[in-house]
């Protein structure tokens, strides 16, 4: 079974803190994802990346950068945390384009909360 | 842009009870069609697709058939189970990477 792990489940982090959530996928997938998903608004893509050291914004990439220097990690940063900020973050991966009929497996979800 | 519009929840059924959940999407050209669940503390699993129209997505006793006609992709199960308490995303990609997902639906089982 693809495995995606996210290392922290649960962070609370102080407002203008750095924050690093991390994830990595098992199955040597080429693209992976970083999703934020709040009440009533479903989720929603931040960046997204389809090779090393390759990335595109997603839907709402203000506030936040990414980086994937080894194929199988793929890490969300919040430069200066805001309170705004305080939701549950969801990594993906997939082996080829979702269009074409290639599945999107999702991480666990790390709850994170800005004070 | 693309767009999904699925019902709101809370649904509330007894078990074995008939479920639908509505969704209806905006796109360009031919998008395929999805139905993503969540269950309580996990991340998000598919459960079923369609690529083209008049594809009927199966699994696990739901089914959802793409509708071009009516832009629609419904969620029904026959009967449900206790176990089937989750919430339930529909989504769409018209292409590349990108999903869209819906808001999602929380479907409640009680015995």
């Amino acid at each position: 079974d693809v495995k995606v792990t996210q290392s922290s489940r649960y962070l609370v982090k102080r407002t203008g803190e750095k924050v690093f959530l991390e994830c990595v996928q098992d199955m040597d997938h080429e693209n992976m994802f970083w999703y934020r998903q709040d009440p009533g608004l479903g989720l929603r893509l931040i960046y997204f990346s389809y090779d090393v050291k390759m990335k595109e914004k997603g839907d709402i990439p203000e506030g936040y950068s990414v980086s994937r220097e080894k194929k199988e990690r793929f890490s969300l940063i919040l430069e200066s945390a805001s309170t705004n900020q305080t939701s549950m973050y969801l990594c993906a991966s997939s082996l080829g384009g979702v269009a074409f009929g290639n599945t999107i497996y999702f991480g666990e979800g790390s709850w994170l909360t800005v004070v | 842009g693309n767009s999904v519009t699925q019902m709101e929840g809370p649904v509330t059924l007894s078990e074995e009870a008939f479920l639908t959940i509505n969704c209806t999407y905006t796109a360009t050209g031919y998008p395929s069609l999805f139905w993503y669940v969540q269950y309580p503390g996990e991340g998000l699993q598919l459960l079923l697709k369609a690529t083209k129209a008049d594809d009927k997505g199966s699994n696990k006793g739901f089914e959802a058939t793409y509708r071009k006609e009516t832009t629609s992709f419904h969620l029904e199960k026959g009967s449900v189970q206790v176990s089937d308490s989750a919430v339930y995303f529909c989504a769409l990609t018209g292409g590349g990477n990108k999903l869209t997902f819906g808001t999602g639906t929380q479907l409640k089982v009680e015995l």
